[in-house]
Formats: C-alpha cells, sequence, structure tokens
C-alpha cells in the first residue's frame, strides 16, 4: 500500500518558469514531510523539509506547501533551471516512526 | 559527496545465490538504513540499525538480513536470490535513534539476478 504517491511519473518546463510537484500522503498520522532529489548515478540528496505545524516552507527557489485537510503537498521551484533537472522524491514519516515512506518520484526536465 | 559509502556499485549474479552489500555511514553517524528502489517504485524500507541494535524493520523479507557491527558500518545479506529482488538497494544514515530529520544516502548499490 502506497501511503505516499506521486502521480506524475515526468514534467517538462522551460528554463525560467515555475516548476510544481505534487504528492499526496493517505496516512494522517504523517507530520514530517521532505524532498529529495536524485541525478543518475547518485543517491538521493536531501532538499527540503516541512513539519506539519507550518503550511509553507521557502529555502531559496524551493518552496513546500502543505495542506493538510487535503494530504497534499506541493514544491515549487522557482525560476527552474537546467540543472534543476532531476527526479524528485517526496517523503514523510510520523513522530516516534524510524522510518522514511518515500513517492515514486517525478522526473522533472527543465529545457533550456 | 553525502559521507556515506556503499559498496559494490554493481552486482549481477544468478538465481539461487547470495549476496552482500556494505555500508559505511557518514562519520558519527549512528543509525543506518537499508531502502530498496525496484523498478518505477519509491524507495522501501527495509530495515534500520542504531549503533549495532536493529531499531525497525519493514518490508524486509526473510531471505534478507542485514547487521551493524561495532565499527558502525552495516551489511545487508541477500540469499537464494530471485529475478525480482534486482533493484537499487541503498543506504542510508543518520545521527540519532529516530528520525528527527534528513537522511543522508549513499550512491546505491545496483543488484541484477539473471
Amino acid at each position: 500500500d502506497q501511503q505516499v504517491k506521486q502521480n506524475s511519473p515526468s514534467l517538462s518546463v522551460q528554463e525560467g518558469r515555475i516548476s510544481i510537484l505534487n504528492c499526496d500522503y493517505t496516512n494522517s498520522m504523517f507530520d514530517y514531510f521532505l524532498w529529495y532529489k536524485k541525478y543518475p548515478a547518485e543517491g538521493p540528496t536531501f532538499l527540503i523539509s516541512i513539519s506539519s505545524i507550518k503550511d509553507k516552507n521557502e529555502d531559496g527557489r524551493f518552496t513546500v506547501f502543505l495542506n493538510k485537510s487535503a494530504k497534499h503537498l506541493s514544491l515549487h521551484i522557482v525560476p527552474s533551471q537546467p540543472g534543476d533537472s532531476a527526479v524528485y522524491f517526496c517523503a514523510a514519516s510520523a513522530t516516534g516512526a524510524n522510518n522514511l515512506f518515500f513517492g515514486t518520484g517525478t522526473r522533472l526536465t527543465v529545457i533550456p | 559527496d553525502s559521507g556515506v559509502t556503499q559498496t559494490p556499485k554493481h552486482l549481477i549474479t544468478a538465481t539461487g545465490q547470495r549476496v552482500t552489500l556494505r555500508c559505511s555511514p557518514r562519520s558519527g553517524d549512528l543509525s543506518v538504513y537499508w531502502y530498496q528502489q525496484s523498478l518505477d517504485q519509491g524507495l522501501q524500507f527495509l530495515i534500520q540499525y542504531y549503533n549495532g541494535e536493529e531499531r525497525a524493520k519493514g518490508n524486509i523479507l526473510e531471505r534478507f538480513s542485514a547487521q551493524q557491527f561495532p565499527d558502525l558500518h552495516s551489511e545487508l545479506n541477500l540469499s537464494s536470490l530471485e529475478l525480482g529482488d534486482s533493484a537499487l538497494y541503498f543506504c542510508a544514515s543518520s545521527g540519532g535513534a529516530g528520525l528527527t530529520g534528513e537522511l543522508f544516502f549513499g550512491e546505491g548499490s545496483r543488484l541484477t539476478v539473471l
């Protein structure tokens, strides 16, 4: 049972425009959410996170929005750059759990 | 460079065989996590060790086992391999016992079972 879902396997965006990656979760116990970025032949690297007490967290060009009532979060990248082309994984965890639940990833391609 | 080292990077073997994947966590990190990523799947949590002790278990098959040694490196043993075990296996580390922040991932070990 996939508790974290990324329904868009891929996304293409023009350089300079906004990229919006979406993620849905089913477990209401999740209270910490993270986005990881993965380049080919590399492991996932942490990008940004958000706690359930917030609805927005911003770090430079990256902003994560959390809608708890809809069990939905999104990652906005503005402006998108070719170097942002990678697979983005959404992940979630619950307090006290020693596990991150990952989505299946969205491959972002930023076209120069 | 995350500081997490995994070996081997690639491994090809036959069904029924046994392999061992190795992970060295970041310096100072006490927790090691193992994840499996099959084709078009998300990362599936297998098991966590903290300072040598098993801390949490996920969807790890009975044919798989892991351990963490006194020097904190960890090994994931996969036995009686089946075609479906072909996947990318990631190791990750963190400082504490609980998941309070990000995990640092290695580059993964790609296992192909023929």
